[in-house]
């Protein structure tokens, strides 16, 4: 079973900002700061964009930025680019013997 | 800079082991951090396969527990999986990375900084 339920499409014009969320339970997102988000181009191994909710590794841009409330997670791209086209997946810590860590994955279109 | 680079069979026939390494550069795996392998079935999402400590500490996915064996040789830095009993459902690219965070005794934090390129292994006769 899928614990972390993600929209399956969101897109944007360039300069705008998006929001993607991922719905999980008191048991995972909802208990616990340790959320993640990943990019992934296409044929490209995933990268690490936000860890523990709001953290961004080094290097990534400050469009991107993470935030929770309840049992959901959110990941906002500000003004956003070509670049920022790739599919996107959150993850969490979790108390229940879930399957499925990875998040169903937003696709990101940008117009 | 710390890389990572799959290496192993590209096809390996039903019901026989999937077997695979990692090699790390640029970090020695006897210092620390948390190890672990992805894979990704052609068009679909990203599945959690499990994770290894330095020390040997192993964490699997539920799901995939009774066929998979993650092993680390700290003498040549690297780490390893072994799938057993393969199928088709098992054909994916399989990607190893390093993990920020750490594992306990009821999940993982997941927060994966440094990946492979991947290595798509294809089960088929």
């Amino acid at each position: 079973q899928s614990a972390l339920t993600q929209p399956a499409s969101v897109s944007g014009s360039p300069g705008q900002s998006i929001t993607i969320s991922c719905t999980g339970t008191s048991s995972d997102v909802g208990g616990y700061n340790y959320v993640s988000w990943y990019q992934q181009h296409p044929g490209k191994a995933p990268k690490l964009m936000i860890y523990e909710v709001t953290n961004r590794p080094s290097g990534v841009s400050t469009r991107f930025s993470g935030s929770k409330s309840g049992n959901t997670a959110s990941l906002t791209i500000s003004g956003l680019q070509a670049e920022d086209e790739a599919d996107y997946y959150c993850t969490s810590y979790t108390s229940s013997s879930t399957l499925d860590v990875f998040g169903t994955g937003t696709k990101v279109t940008v117009l | 800079q710390v890389q990572l680079q799959e290496s192993g069979p590209g096809l390996v026939k039903p019901s026989e082991t999937l077997s695979l390494t990692c090699a790390v550069s640029g970090y020695s795996i006897s210092s620390g951090y948390y190890w672990g392998w992805i894979r990704q079935p052609p068009g679909k999402g990203l599945e959690w396969i499990g994770s290894i400590y330095h020390s040997g500490y192993t964490y699997y996915n539920p799901s995939l527990k009774s066929r998979v064996t993650i092993s680390v040789d700290t003498s040549k830095n690297q780490f390893s999986l072994k799938l057993s009993s393969v199928t088709a459902a098992d054909t994916a690219v399989y990607y190893c990375a390093k993990d920020l965070g750490y594992c306990d005794s009821t999940s993982c934090t997941y927060f994966f900084d440094n990946w492979g390129q991947g290595t798509l292994v294809t089960v088929s006769s």
